[in-house]
């Protein structure tokens, strides 16, 4: 089982739905970050962070450390939010490195 | 805008050539990453550096090798490719400084195609 689970690995959406993509870990974590790749690979981090919530435009990220689960939501999604949403972490005893989740692939159509 | 680069973006090759992905990276980050990524699937750490001539290979073994001559210079060699090297690399860095947890940036990434 990976140390970094992802749902739903795909989803499909209409232009203005509200979006949650969901992370669940297994290990002790210093923190968690949320990463989006376009296609042709480059992956830009949207946020980094160990408790409660942060928001930053229309994204929002929580995380629940008791529960190790972290959301990831979209408010008002648009075709341009088209893209791979990756969960990663930095775990307590080796945080100079981070374990990725699979990834999951949103597209928003208009 | 993270000032993170890569050469080349796409490469194609025969097997048996010897490739040199280049990184380089203008922000004067101690820590540097070599990450792996097939389609659909997961990153993978292959390589990392704390300092120049500080280097470590990583979770996923790889046949690659990289050196840290310079802090802003991190390159990956393949001294023969094969067809099972076909993937996207991926390199990034970080700020090194102290035990805090800090976010990584990335570079564009090389799609490699080994024929």
């Amino acid at each position: 089982k990976n140390e970094v689970e992802q749902s739903p690995q795909n989803l499909t959406a209409q232009e203005g739905e509200f979006i949650t993509i969901n992370c669940s870990y297994s290990v002790g974590i210093s923190a968690l970050h949320w990463l989006q790749q376009h296609p042709g690979g480059g992956i830009v981090s949207l946020f980094m962070l160990s408790s409660g919530k942060k928001k930053h435009g229309r994204l929002i990220a929580t995380i629940n450390i008791q529960e190790k689960h972290s959301s990831l939501h979209i408010t008002a999604s648009h075709p341009r939010d088209s893209a791979v949403y990756i969960c990663a972490v930095s775990k307590t005893f080796s945080n100079y490195k981070l374990t990725f989740g699979k990834g999951t692939l949103l597209t928003v159509n208009p | 805008e993270a000032d993170i680069y890569q050469t080349p973006r796409y490469l194609v090759i025969g097997t048996g050539k010897k490739i040199t992905l280049e990184c380089s990276q203008t922000m004067g980050h101690d820590k540097m990453y070599w990450y792996q990524q097939d389609p659909g699937m997961e990153l993978h750490l292959i390589h990392y550096s704390y300092g120049v001539n500080s280097t470590e290979k990583g979770d996923l073994s790889s046949e690659s090798t990289v050196s840290r001559i310079r802090t802003e210079h991190f390159p990956l060699t393949l001294e023969s490719a094969r067809p099972s090297h076909t993937s996207q690399y991926l390199c990034a860095s970080r700020v090194g400084t102290g035990g805090r947890t800090y976010e990584q940036y990335f570079g564009p990434g090389t799609r490699l195609t080994v024929t």
